[in-house]
């Protein structure tokens, strides 16, 4: 384990249906970030939160909906979903200011099947 | 622009052979590069990381080539073993307050032969 934690691994839904992917970290970072991983593509981020509060969203459809409650978790709300939203979702935790140069701390994604 | 461009999308070497994976960017205001390792089943992890200041870090068998004017950057693999087989993703960022956004080449897919 990296010290991010991400659920379920696997995720199979149906387009109408509605689902939450779950991110907990406990290493004191104080920003987390949603990436989607396709293939043959690059990292794509799509949601920032910086000290709960959220810094960016990349043009990401409205079906995705991120939520932040605290410092240490992270959610990513899906509804109405499309086949082509199949992927690997990444969440990652980062330490603020300087602290930067530690990097970026992955968990092992949620990997999602739209049906 | 904030794109990192990759080369090549995959790489086979021999056992004990040097690897080399390139990258470009185009923004100058990037004042962090780090490389990242993915394992099948894994989120992608550290490797290893350079400043624009420097042009050359090496920790163990991992060697990144800095080249500022160029806007280039590689990650050289001494004595590349089987274990080293990963898909390697280099990075850049901007400096941005308490969140910094990484923004990813597409990807090196290793393999390296026993």
């Amino acid at each position: 384990e990296t010290g991010v934690t991400q659920t379920p691994r696997h995720l199979v839904m149906g387009m109408t249906n509605k689902k939450s992917l779950k991110c907990e970290q406990h290493l004191g970072h104080n920003a987390m970030y949603w990436y989607k991983q396709s293939a043959k593509k690059p990292l794509e981020l799509m949601f920032v939160y910086s000290l709960e509060e959220r810094v960016e969203n990349n043009s990401v459809p409205s079906r995705f909906s991120p939520e932040c409650p605290n410092s240490s978790h992270l959610f990513l709300h899906l509804h109405t979903l499309q086949p082509e939203d199949s992927a690997l979702y990444l969440c990652a935790s980062s330490p603020g200011g300087g602290a930067y140069l530690y990097g970026y701390t992955f968990g092992s994604g949620t990997r999602l099947t739209v049906v | 622009q904030q794109q990192v461009k990759q080369s090549p999308q995959s790489l086979i070497v021999q056992k004990g052979g040097i690897s080399i994976i390139n990258c470009a960017y185009e923004n100058t205001a990037f004042d962090y590069f780090p490389w990242y390792q993915q394992f099948p089943g894994k989120g992608p992890a550290l490797l290893i990381a350079i400043r624009p200041d420097v042009s050359e870090k090496k920790e163990g068998r991992f060697t990144i080539s800095f080249n500022k004017s160029a806007k280039q950057f590689s990650l050289h693999i001494m004595d590349s073993q089987p274990g080293d087989s990963a898909t390697y993703f280099c990075a850049a960022t901007l400096p941005s307050g308490s969140a910094r956004q990484l923004t990813f080449g597409s990807g090196t897919q290793l393999t390296v032969l026993p």
